[in-house]
Order: C-alpha cells, then structure tokens, then sequence
C-alpha cells in the first residue's frame, strides 16, 4: 500500500519566517495531494492541495509543489504569523483512498 | 449548515462491549470516510464509501465494521472494543473521492 513520510516533525520559526515542510510518497498512482492544518483539539481542515497534473499552486502566503519523477511535495508558508501554529498533515491520495503523514507540529515565535 | 456531526463526542467503554459511532453530513456529498487518529500520529483509513450503496476497507480495517445508511449518514461499529481501538475518531466527507474532505469535530473513545 502506500507509504507518506513527512519531515521534519516539529518545526519552530521566528514571526516574519518562511516555513517548509516535505512529504515523500510511495505509489506513483496517488494523484491527489491535500494540506490539512489542525489545531489542539480541534479539527483537521484543508488549507491547499493539487493534483498530478499541476507542479505547483499558491493561495496567499501558502504554495504547494509537486514533483511525481521525485514522489514528493512540499508545502511553503512565507510570512509566518503565530496564528499558523498548529500541527500539519500532508496525504496521497488514490480510488477514495488518502493516506496521511504524521504531522509537522509548527511553532511561530512572536 | 452544520457540515459533518459526529456522535457521541466522548464514550468510555469496557473492553469486550460493543459500540456504534454515528455520522451524519448535510452537504449533499456522496463520499464517506472514518479515520482514527492516535498521538502523534496521522489520520489512518478505516473505512470509506466512495458513494451511497458502496463501501470498501481502509488501511486499519480490522475489528471495526461500517454501514452507510443512506447519502447523508455513515456509522461505524465495534463489535468487541478492545484497548488498542483507544483513539479519537474522525468522521469526513467529499464530493467525489479526489476532492477536499470535510471533517467532524471528532469522537474521543477509551476502552478499559
């Protein structure tokens, strides 16, 4: 089946930083590839995602790349402001299947 | 619009009793998921339905069973809980199954 790993696993930047988590994949049949962001407690929820057919996309202060040769991708947050701590999964996605890393717990320092 | 509501949101069983968590989503979306969710970890597949009248097995399927009742709701049933199904449970839903998942507030289960 398939296998995500995603590093690192916690991060910790200043106000102001940008922030960059990867994720590698395992079959190259996965060809759908959300973010989600989930704060303590709460729920996960979609912030950015892309398809295999597109190498990149961005939405304000988030961008995600794709490379299918490499099987991974990457999500980019720049001007990092407290409010995006939380913790973030990346998944690969296949037939209804979605398999998840284990997170990225990221800290902004005011 | 409520979104995806998930109940109870907290049950503490024993170990051998069975239980069913329930789903329900409004959004008119024809696919289903259930997750747990353990420390530290990511979300893994239990089950999912890709439309209403489907329904195929997730990455930990064993010892859970599920039953989607019509378009809207989506149940999940333990037989016989055991110790190692302690996680808290996340029911979701999609249009299709590529698109955005749509979570619930979650499902936090201990079994002694």
């Amino acid at each position: 089946g398939e296998n995500v790993e995603q590093h690192p696993s916690t991060l910790s930047v200043q106000e102001g930083d940008s922030a960059v988590i990867k994720c590698t994949y395992s079959d190259s049949a996965s060809n759908y590839f959300p973010w989600y962001k989930q704060e303590l407690g709460k729920r996960p929820q979609l912030i950015i995602d892309i398809r295999s057919n597109v190498g990149e996309k961005k939405d304000q202060r988030i961008a995600v790349t794709l490379n299918k040769t490499a099987k991974h991708f990457s999500l980019h947050i720049t001007e990092t402001q407290p409010e995006d701590s939380a913790v973030y999964f990346c998944a690969a996605c296949y037939a209804g299947k979605s398999t998840f890393g284990d997170g990225t717990t990221l800290t902004v320092k005011p | 619009n409520a979104g995806v509501t998930q109940t109870p949101k907290f049950q503490v069983l024993k170990t051998g009793q069975s239980m069913t968590l329930q789903c329900a989503q409004d959004m008119n979306h024809n696919s289903m998921y259930w997750y747990r969710q353990d420390p530290g970890m990511g979300l893994r597949l239990i089950y999912y339905s890709a439309s209403e009248g489907t329904t195929d097995k997730g990455e930990v399927p064993n010892g859970y069973n599920v039953s989607r009742l019509n378009k809207r709701e989506f149940s999940l049933r333990l037989e016989s809980a055991a110790p190692s199904q302690t996680s808290v449970y996340f029911c979701a839903s999609s249009e299709a199954p590529h698109q955005p998942q749509h979570f619930g507030d979650g499902t936090r289960l201990s079994i002694l």
